[in-house]
């Protein structure tokens, strides 16, 4: 199983309706979450990111995260030809931390 | 301007042939990372860099060598390219790991 696993589409949503995106992810410790949008021949930009269970809103675009089910979902309401890219969700995973030293300083 | 370069922007070379795409921000990040993006495959990760003189492994690393000497400077080195590696690279970089990445522009690479 990938750790983070888009529909590779394409999304067809004509212009005006909302635009659901959903992406889903194996690490439950994950903690963080983005979604960044790419248009053809140009680098990803980061246009949302969510760390806490609910939604997230940001103009017409809404972040949704289900740490319980490990989803995480974009939503854009009143989609614009110029909404048209690629998304792409992309997830920060827990920090390991080992087990410890203990340190003693000598007087 | 905060931003992240990367040169070549594009690059056609021929199999065996040294080369190396540079990549430079501005912004003081101590994280930097190489990505390639292949039809289907979305972005892997090659090579991250945490600090100065401290790389790992991405998901995707043979064929690549990286340096990180400078802060602000993560060159991606092919010591011997070939026809598989021809991908369109990006370089990216953030405060620290797992924070915002800010993305270069991309170097188109052909191996022939």
């Amino acid at each position: 199983q990938k750790e983070v696993e888009q529909n590779s589409g394409p999304l067809s949503v004509p212009e005006g309706a909302i635009a659901s995106l959903n992406c889903t992810y194996s690490d439950r410790g994950s903690q963080s979450f983005f979604w960044y949008r790419q248009y053809s021949g140009k680098s990803p930009e980061l246009i949302m990111f969510i760390y806490s269970n609910g939604d997230k809103e940001d103009g017409r675009f809404t972040a949704q995260l289900n740490k319980a089910s490990q989803y995480v979902s974009l939503l854009i309401r009143d989609s614009q030809p110029s909404d048209s890219a690629t998304y792409l969700c992309a997830v920060r995973t827990k920090i390991i931390f080992g087990s410890g030293t203990r340190l003693s300083i000598r007087p | 301007e905060a931003q992240v370069t990367q040169n070549p922007r594009y690059l056609i070379t021929v199999t065996g042939k040294k080369l190396t795409v540079t990549c430079s921000q501005n912004m003081n990040h101590e994280y930097m990372s190489w990505y390639r993006q292949d039809p289907g495959l979305g972005l892997r990760q090659i090579y991250y860099s945490m600090n100065v003189e401290v790389t790992d492994k991405g998901d995707v690393p043979e064929g690549y060598k990286v340096s990180r000497k400078e802060k602000r400077n993560f060159p991606l080195i092919l010591e011997s390219p070939s026809p598989n590696q021809t991908s369109l690279y990006f370089c990216a970089s953030s405060l620290q790991v797992g924070e915002q990445q800010f993305f270069g522009p991309g170097t188109r690479l052909t191996v022939l």
